[in-house]
């Protein structure tokens, strides 16, 4: 089983649909990211957070928003989908400290039409 | 603001040529620095990281890569490529922020 899951896998709307993005992790890591993935772009940072409590804005959060329900799940919300809002979004987890790499799930393909 | 620079967007190569991907950051203070890896159609992997000790690092799949700190560089390195390192590769830092800043990757197309 993957550590870091996302669900769906692909996910085909409308403009306008709110669409929720859901991750769950088995590491038991405290530190957990949202990220999209443009071509050319690489991977922008959504929102993270560092524990339940915690939750921050990265560089591109407009338009999302997130919830951590528990330390191993955290979800994305679009709240109202664009187009342009159309990527590879990747979850990822880490534990804090230095050096210490983020664990990525399989990402989820969305096409906002 | 921290930033990673990738210059070589796509590099095409045979099999047995030998890679060097650069990779250039934007932060002067203490660094983490990761090379990740992403197979077609799959999530990213950590192929090696640095945080502190020998500047040359060595990962998995025969790659390494050398730390240089008076050129803010990173680069990732491997004697000879296979078919399957076919990839995209992506160099990461984090700085004083605690956020992973990602370049915006080269792909690697590697022909028998």
């Amino acid at each position: 089983d993957a550590d870091v899951t996302q669900t769906p896998r692909n996910r085909i709307t409308k403009t306008g649909k709110r669409i929720m993005l859901e991750c769950s992790q088995t590491k038991g890591h405290d530190r957990m990211y949202w990220y999209r993935q443009d071509p050319g772009l690489g991977l922008q940072l959504i929102y993270y957070s560092f524990d339940v409590k915690d939750i921050n804005k990265g560089e591109i959060s407009d338009g999302y928003s997130v919830s951590r329900q528990a330390q191993a799940k955290f979800s994305l919300s679009l709240e109202s989908a664009i187009p342009n809002q159309t990527a590879l979004y990747f979850c990822a987890t880490s534990e804090p400290g230095e050096g210490q790499p983020q664990h990525f799930g399989d990402g989820t393909r969305l096409s906002i039409l | 603001a921290q930033s990673v620079s990738q210059h070589n967007h796509h590099v095409i190569l045979s099999e047995a040529a030998s890679l060097e991907l650069g990779c250039n950051y934007s932060y002067g203070g203490t660094v983490n620095l990761f090379w990740y890896v992403q197979y077609p159609g799959q999530h990213l992997q950590l192929l090696l990281k640095y945080f502190s000790g020998d500047p040359l690092v060595k990962g998995i799949k025969g790659f390494e890569a050398e730390f240089i700190k008076s050129k803010f560089s990173f680069n990732l390195r491997k004697p000879s490529v296979q078919w399957s390192d076919t990839a995209e590769y992506f160099c990461a830092v984090i700085g004083n922020t605690d956020k992973l800043i990602f370049g915006t990757g080269t792909r690697l197309q590697v022909f028998p």
